[in-house]
């Protein structure tokens, strides 16, 4: 039983256009929401996170969208870079008492294409 | 450097040995977290230690014992492994205060025979 869910695998994009990264959840507790990258040999890094009292948050390339009655988070990076090619994770916290506990997505692996 | 290192990175061994994972933060981090990730599955939550105890065990089998001495070391002790546990560890660190992301090391990639 997923709570946070990353119904596409993969997703290919050409240089210089946009990446939009989707992930649905279920948990109606979760109120904090962030997006990992992850390249092969490396741990996830951190990339940016969302409130539930926002519907958004930008840092640069990166743009995260909440839309709570959806239950549905996306990340979008414009323009892509072939850097940016990496498996990509949602994750979600807010239904415990023990602060930081991440429920993960199965994560996206990005291609961006030069 | 990701501020949270890993040791050993790769490991391989036999279902009746004996191994440990380590970890240490040098981000002055209150809560250390263990996470397996096996093949196709989403990172999955094992420990969590705020400030030395233990505040999560998330119905990891016995065969897997977390150690944290303090708040700057993690410990993963193995025994009697099934080959199923073959995955990758990670370690995690977090400030601790809610709302706060976590600092992932390189993770240990452990393999069962």
């Amino acid at each position: 039983d997923q709570q946070v869910k990353q119904n596409s695998p993969s997703l290919s994009v050409q240089e210089g256009r946009i990446s939009i990264l989707n992930c649905d959840y279920t948990n109606s507790m979760f109120d904090y929401f962030l997006w990992y990258k992850k390249y092969p040999a490396e741990g996830p890094t951190f990339l940016i996170s969302i409130s539930s009292i926002k519907d958004k948050n930008e840092d640069g390339r990166f743009t995260v969208f909440l839309n709570k009655s959806a239950k549905h988070l996306s990340l979008h990076i414009v323009p892509s870079q072939p850097g940016d090619s990496a498996v990509y994770f949602c994750a979600a916290s807010g239904d415990n008492n023990a602060g930081n506990m991440l429920t993960f997505g199965g994560g996206t692996r990005l291609m961006v294409k030069p | 450097e990701t501020g949270v290192t890993q040791t050993p990175r790769h490991l391989v061994m036999g279902m009746t040995n004996k191994k440990s994972l380590k970890c240490e933060q040098h981000l002055g981090h209150n809560a250390m977290y263990w996470y397996k990730q096996s093949a196709k599955k989403p990172l999955e939550l094992m420990f969590v230690y705020n400030f030395k105890e233990q505040t999560e065990n998330n119905s990891v089998p016995s065969r897997f014992s977390p150690e944290c001495p303090n708040s700057s070391h993690l410990f993963l002790h193995l025994h009697t492994l099934q080959p199923e546990d073959s995955a990758l560890y990670l370690c995690a660190s977090s400030p601790g205060a809610y709302n706060s992301p976590l600092h992932f090391g390189n993770g240990t990639r452990l393999t069962v025979t």
